[in-house]
């Protein structure tokens, strides 16, 4: 069964430093999404992302974020300058269909640790 | 804002045992529903979600709008179920989805 898949599985970076996390979703899907966890706290949307474009961000997204699909299978996201609140467990997800079929699938998660 | 709150971080109950995993929200509109679940070293997956009214692994959700609730339940709980539940919601128009902190649910034999 087709599954989302991210990388790395564990990030750890100093402040002030760019990362880059990556995920590959579904091949026949269409809509993706960034949701991250900071330990202890619940799951929170960061970004949809459709036709290569943005569909709708959070206030959390800033301009430190930005994501991009550089070629027909990845999504990224870029955080410019980390800082020590973005420490979390970054999840990708990705859908078919958007609206009332809408259903996404999560990856698996990268933990970012900022130092 | 809409918000969606678990009020429970841990439920334990023996296999067998009648489960109800407690969720409700704020919205003043028609929201969709979901229940993800996380097993140990497993991704979020979904659960169900109430627009399609169906059970899963034998789990259940009625949404009450009187009451904004959409409470979980399962008649006999099965070790297997122990988890990570999380409700979620989302507005019309949009894919964004809101979650609660999340329940974990323990089933000892």
């Amino acid at each position: 069964e087709p599954e989302v898949t991210q990388t790395p599985s564990h990030q750890v970076t100093q402040m002030g430093q760019e990362v880059i996390l990556r995920c590959v979703p579904i091949s026949n899907h269409l809509y993706f999404y960034w949701y991250r966890q900071i330990l202890g706290q619940k799951v929170e949307f960061l970004v949809s992302f459709y036709n290569n474009e943005i569909s709708e961000k959070s206030e959390i997204f800033d301009d430190q974020f930005s994501v991009e699909r550089p070629d027909g299978s990845n999504f990224t996201l870029k955080i410019r300058s980390t800082k020590l609140e973005d420490s979390a467990m970054y999840f990708c997800a990705s859908s078919r269909t958007s609206g009332i079929d809408n259903e996404q699938f999560f990856g698996p998660g990268t933990r970012l640790t900022v130092l | 804002a809409q918000r969606v709150t678990q009020p429970e971080k841990l439920l334990s109950v023996f296999k067998g045992a009648p489960v109800e995993l407690k969720c409700n929200y704020s919205y003043s509109g028609s929201p969709e529903l979901f229940w993800y679940v996380q097993y140990s070293r497993q991704r979020l997956q979904l659960l169900l979600r109430h627009i399609s009214r169906e059970s899963i692994k034998g789990f259940t959700a009625d949404l009450n709008k009187g009451e904004t609730s959409f409470h979980l339940k399962k008649p006999f709980a099965q070790e297997e179920d122990s988890a990570m539940y999380y409700c979620a919601l989302s507005r019309p128009n949009t894919d964004k989805l809101i979650f609660g902190t999340g329940t974990r649910l323990q089933v000892f034999p």
